[in-house]
């Protein structure tokens, strides 16, 4: 089964901008591979943020944005709020091996 | 409004077998967009996809590594999706989330999750 891989933790600036990778174990990331990007608070479900590579929920606030990047699936955050920081999860579509989670990245904002 | 609410034991024996089932309420789990399924998450680690099914195709789409111990099935009469997994060990004690998914690819939506513990 693949690897999907993610930076176990990033500290952005409130105001800054911070980019999350998710990087595969079996080669680069395409669009077929339907990158998802989920966010999570302590104590709350996962909300969906990104799926299909960079397509938006009406919920997703406008300062996060999804993309192709260096071979890796990438969450841009653009304007960091307090309320950002939280633990961030990129999925990865492996056809009829199905998805996998990346490890989860732990967002600070300070 | 969609909202998606599991249910089931909070605390499961070595060996016995999990049935929980999410009551979907504000779609049907018969349209035609989407799959439904489960994903969880032991206390403090990182997420992992169980599986899903799709109403129209009855196909199902399960993790490898659990395919052998895990059934998803869907209730249309009742509106809900089901998910058994037999021969529960301590490893299995997590947070189960039931989701829709578009396609087989991804969730768009979560319900609040329920925790189970496996414990004599």
């Amino acid at each position: 089964q693949a690897v999907v891989t993610q930076e176990p933790s990033l500290t952005v600036s409130p105001g800054g901008t911070v980019t999350l990778t998710c990087g595969s174990s079996i080669g680069t990331v395409t669009s077929g591979h339907y990158p998802y990007w989920f966010q999570q608070k302590p104590g709350q479900a996962p909300r969906t943020l990104i799926y299909d590579t960079n397509n938006k929920h009406p919920w997703t606030p406008a300062r996060f944005s999804g993309s192709l990047l260096g071979g890796k699936g990438a969450l841009t955050l653009s304007g960091a709020q307090p309320e950002d920081e939280a633990d961030y999860y990129c999925l990865l579509s492996y056809g009829a091996a199905g998805p996998v989670f990346g490890g989860g990245t732990k967002l600070t904002v300070l | 409004q969609l909202q998606l609410q599991e249910s089931g034991p909070g605390l499961v024996k070595p060996s016995e077998t999990l049935s929980l089932t999410c009551t979907v309420s504000g779609d049907s789990i018969s349209n035609s967009d989407y799959h439904w399924g489960w994903i969880r998450q032991p206390p403090g680690k990182g997420l992992e996809w169980i599986g899903s099914m799709y109403y129209y195709s009855g196909n199902t789409y399960y993790n490898a590594s659990l395919k052998s111990r895990v059934t998803i099935s869907l209730d249309t009469s009742k509106n809900q999706v089901s998910l058994k997994v037999t021969s529960m060990t301590a490893a299995d004690t997590a947070v189960y989330f039931c989701v829709r998914v578009l396609g087989p690819t991804g969730p768009d939506f979560w319900g609040q999750g329920t925790l189970v513990t496996v414990s004599s």
